[in-house]
């Protein structure tokens, strides 16, 4: 149980253009879904907490209309990265948190993650 | 302000036993999780504490205490499989989870 999945998983894309990362909790409802970056030999960076039906509140520091965020069910969330450039190569990593007020539900169980690489 | 520490990086023999220490300043505490990441991989759940005392899974075990804002995951039998890093991650009042900068462990042979 708690498998979280995204989609792509790698991807090449020329400057300029947009790339959509999809996450989805396969096996629960998430009512929390949360957005990282990791660049390479670098810690997680948390980027943005996204609930299902309303606005994601974003890290200080991180672009809300360059990295876009909807989190449309409870089992799906997106994260679009608009006119991606080579700064933005990364390691997007989305977890999904499942309903409970605390304890062992709270786990953020980890998608595998997606490689950007912006040329 | 909220801070976890955790050593950057440790080395062990493969079949010893290691010791990752974790120790924590949040606002409010629901819980502490450590997780393991291999290099270009996403971190998988390793375990929760959320009382004190040890909690044992396999040849994984956690431990924690709350008064100390101490953790520590301990590795029995090491494998070279075991060579990853190890986050430590604290659940505040908010149900937000701050990390830890996470301890790269090496495994000889």
């Amino acid at each position: 149980g708690a498998v979280v999945s995204q989609h792509p998983s790698w991807v090449i894309c020329k400057s300029g253009t947009s790339v959509k990362i999809e996450c989805r909790s396969l096996d629960f409802q998430a009512t929390t879904m949360f957005w990282y970056r990791q660049f390479p030999k670098q810690s997680l960076m948390l980027m943005a907490t996204s609930n299902e039906g309303s606005k994601a509140t974003y890290e200080q520091g991180v672009e809300k209309d360059k990295f876009l965020i909807n989190h449309a069910s409870l089992t799906l969330s997106t994260l679009t990265v608009t006119s991606a450039h080579p700064e933005d190569s990364s390691f997007y990593i989305c977890s999904a948190r499942a309903l409970g007020t605390g304890g062992p539900q709270e786990t953020q169980y980890f998608g595998p993650g997606t490689r950007l690489l912006v040329l | 302000g909220q801070n976890i520490d955790q050593p950057t990086e440790m080395t062990a023999t493969e079949g010893a036993i290691v010791q990752i220490n974790c120790t924590y300043q949040t606002s409010g505490f629901n819980g502490l999780f450590w997780y393991q990441q291999h290099a270009g991989e996403a971190p998988t759940f390793l375990s929760y504490n959320v009382l004190d005392g040890l909690e044992e899974k396999g040849r994984f075990s956690s431990f924690l205490s709350r008064s100390k804002g101490y953790s520590y995951l301990l590795l029995k039998e090491l494998q070279m499989k075991d060579s990853a890093s190890y986050l430590c991650a604290v659940m505040d009042s908010n149900y937000q989870l701050i990390w830890g900068a996470g301890t790269k462990l090496i495994i000889k042979p």
